[in-house]
């Protein structure tokens, strides 16, 4: 069964602090995504990446840093975590060429 | 720009009724494909439906019908037979090109659907 993972469901974060968010992916799929979920304004795409160590910025980058060393992990960074950061932080896979995209249970992150 | 618009912020229907769920979407591009996910309260995306711009059909998938009107820009989603277990949040989503090398999508605010014993 394929599978997209998450390290963690649920995180509380004090403001300031450095977070990371993981992602894993065992499709072998060169495409990954990190969406924020907020209510009323559905899936906005921070960034993604289509190659080991290639990123490109999605639609709400600012206050984010991504991390793809390894194709089958794709990591979101915020350097110093704020409380308008506090969301649910969805990850997603997929292969080239087909858009169809994989998600990840999705981690609900709390900044205090 | 691209946009998609669901404007049907809750909804509640009784079990074993069909229900249609709203989506509009605007572009420009002349080549896009449209989705439809499911989000239970877990929290996991569950992709259910697609169609591309240029299929001639409506797509289909079990219970998951599409009904798109290329003219209206429209792409609503049909749940033919609702079941307790469809009560979730629904995304309608587009991709502006239909194929690229990351596509990336678009997703509206949601339509949250409940449906009654």
């Amino acid at each position: 069964d394929v599978k997209v993972t998450q390290s963690s469901r649920y995180l509380v974060k004090r403001t300031g602090e450095k977070v990371f968010l993981e992602c894993v992916q065992d499709m072998d799929h060169e495409n990954m995504f990190w969406y924020r979920q907020d209510p009323g304004l559905g899936l906005r795409l921070i960034y993604f990446s289509y190659d080991v160590k290639m990123k490109e910025k999605g639609d709400i980058p600012e206050g984010y840093s991504v991390s793809r060393e390894k194709k089958e992990r794709f990591s979101l960074i915020l350097e110093s975590a704020s409380t308008n950061q506090t969301s649910m932080y969805l990850c997603a896979s997929s292969r080239p060429l087909e858009d169809e995209q994989f998600f990840g249970p999705g981690t609900r992150l709390t900044v205090l | 720009a691209q946009k998609i618009t669901q404007t049907q912020p809750g909804m509640f229907v009784q079990e074993k009724e069909a229900v249609t769920l709203d989506c509009t979407y605007d572009t420009s591009d002349p080549s896009y494909g449209l989705f439809w996910y499911k989000q239970p309260s877990s929290g996991e995306m569950i992709f259910l439906i697609y169609q591309g711009s240029y299929d001639q059909q409506n797509a289909t998938e079990g219970r998951y019908s599409l009904n798109f009107q290329k003219a209206r820009k429209s792409a609503n989603l049909v749940i033919s037979a609702s079941q307790l277990g469809d009560s979730a949040m629904y995304f309608c989503a587009m991709t502006p090109t239909g194929y690229s090398s990351a596509s990336k999508i678009i997703f509206g605010s949601g339509t949250r659907l409940s449906i009654r014993p």
